[in-house]
């Protein structure tokens, strides 16, 4: 299994532009959640999705928006990215059956100029 | 907002020492798990301890939970210079299912030096 993986690794944009990172996993997980970590601050929950078609806000939610059209994908667009959204995103999956302990990505880190 | 606040911030240590982190938390909670960043990857789960646990064992790994005191400890002994890492502790609060979503500390660095 590949497990959680994500694209691109780094991408760089320029303050305006949209764009949308990729999510997938191959665990047959029903949960899955994006982060963000921004140095000495961990990680905030971003959104989040309970199942194919359901979706949530976490934490810090504004300039953010995803969809769950399979089990397997989880995307989370930029809308029209700010300096503010500079920062490391990952993607984490678990099976509803459990205490939670998430999979994670290993991570898109984003430059926003 | 930010539900644990971990101590300390960096901690630098020889192999072979332990080294102890604390994790506090705010509101109560069904379970407290512990996680390792290595430096530009992703988190991995190390050992999560239930609200009605007080301590649990895996390998060189000791969690402990004061509920409490809302705190957490986690402990590993005889280190080595791979344990090099940040640690952070997540919160997955209490009053039903929390869907998934936990909530982080802000992490310690843990530098082993052989």
């Amino acid at each position: 299994n590949a497990g959680v993986t994500q694209t691109p690794k780094f991408q760089v944009l320029k303050t305006g532009q949209s764009m949308t990172l990729q999510c997938a996993q191959d665990m047959n997980h029903e949960y899955m959640s994006w982060y963000r970590q921004d140095p000495g601050m961990g990680l905030r929950l971003i959104h989040y999705s309970v199942g194919a078609g359901i979706t949530d806000q976490g934490e810090v939610p504004n300039g953010y928006n995803v969809s769950r059209s399979t089990t397997e994908d989880f995307p989370l667009r930029l809308l029209s990215a700010a300096p503010s959204q500079t920062s490391v995103y990952f993607c984490a999956s678990n099976p509803a059956n459990s205490y939670n302990e998430q999979f994670f990505g290993p991570g898109t880190r984003l430059t926003v100029l | 907002s930010q539900q644990g606040e971990e101590d300390p911030q960096a901690l630098s240590i020889q192999e072979g020492e332990n080294a102890t982190m604390n994790c506090s938390y705010k509101t109560s909670i069904n379970n407290l798990q512990w996680y390792r960043q290595n430096s530009g990857r992703g988190l991995v789960h190390l050992i999560l301890i239930r609200s009605n646990e007080r301590e649990k064992h895996s390998g060189r790994l000791r969690v402990t939970l004061d509920t409490s005191k809302k705190s957490s400890s986690l402990l590993i002994t005889a280190s080595r210079a791979a344990d090099t890492a940040s640690y952070f502790c997540a919160t997955d609060g209490a009053g039903g299912t929390s869907y998934g979503k936990l909530t982080f500390g802000q992490g310690t660095i843990l530098t082993v030096h052989p």
